[in-house]
């Protein structure tokens, strides 16, 4: 299972942090990524970035100056910080396993991030 | 604008069939079989019911099917349900992009 947390409300030009918290396996498996992927009210499915449990990451380009994904293997767990935010970054946030390909078997339920002042 | 090209809806009469095109390019869905579907229904996380274009996860009914040709998927829903109303997404491997690509999403009604 895979379970958001942070903020709901985050002012503009702050910094959108998020945590997903993984239980029911372990964030060192092998042959998984763990990811970030977004959704604007009324709209589509957007991929922030992944990271493996080495610490390799991999970024969106549109995001890629304001994105960081870290992981912390002792609390089996990953984290999203979205720096310098704005109205266009209010959406639902899912933290997500993919494997290889592209396919995303597990999603969390999601956290909706609104920002506003 | 999303990467791979949805039909913003379909719709279908229980018991009929139904198909839904993801378009691309050769640089995702025509030069790898990685293209997954996903279905979303309301207030809820988008679930993985196709893999692989053609493959499906335990569980998920053989009434979704998937299939690829060319530069196009298709996810093909047959003998219709109210339960299959919802979302479609569409995602592929891309060697342009550093992640999963995704298309805009087609809603499905069950009329």
């Amino acid at each position: 299972q895979l379970q958001e947390s942070g903020p709901g409300l985050v002012r503009p030009s702050e910094t959108l942090s998020l945590t997903c918290a993984v239980s029911g396996g372990s964030i060192s498996s092998a042959g998984y990524y763990w990811g970030w992927i977004r959704q604007p009210p009324g709209k589509g499915l957007e991929a922030i970035g992944t990271i493996f449990y080495t610490g390799n990451a991999q970024y969106n380009p549109s995001l890629k100056n304001r994105v960081t994904i870290s992981v912390d293997t002792s609390e089996n767990q990953f984290s999203l910080s979205l720096s310098s935010v704005t109205a266009a970054d209010t959406a639902l946030y899912y933290c997500v396993r993919e494997r290889v390909g592209g396919v995303i078997g597990y999603w969390g339920q999601g956290t909706l991030v609104i920002v506003s002042s | 604008q999303s990467a791979l090209t949805q039909p913003a809806s379909v719709s279908g009469s229980p018991g009929q069939s139904v198909t839904i095109s993801c378009a691309g390019t050769n640089s995702d869905i025509g030069g790898y079989n990685f293209v997954s579907w996903y279905q979303q229904k309301s207030g809820k996380a988008p679930e993985l019911i196709v893999f692989h274009v053609t493959e499906r996860p335990a569980g998920v009914s053989a009434r979704f099917f998937g299939s690829k040709s060319g530069n196009t998927a298709s996810l093909t829903v047959s003998g219709l349900h109210p339960d299959d109303e919802g979302f479609y997404f569409c995602g592929s491997y891309s060697s342009s992009s550093p992640l999963v690509v995704f298309g805009g999403g087609t809603k499905l009604t069950v009329l």
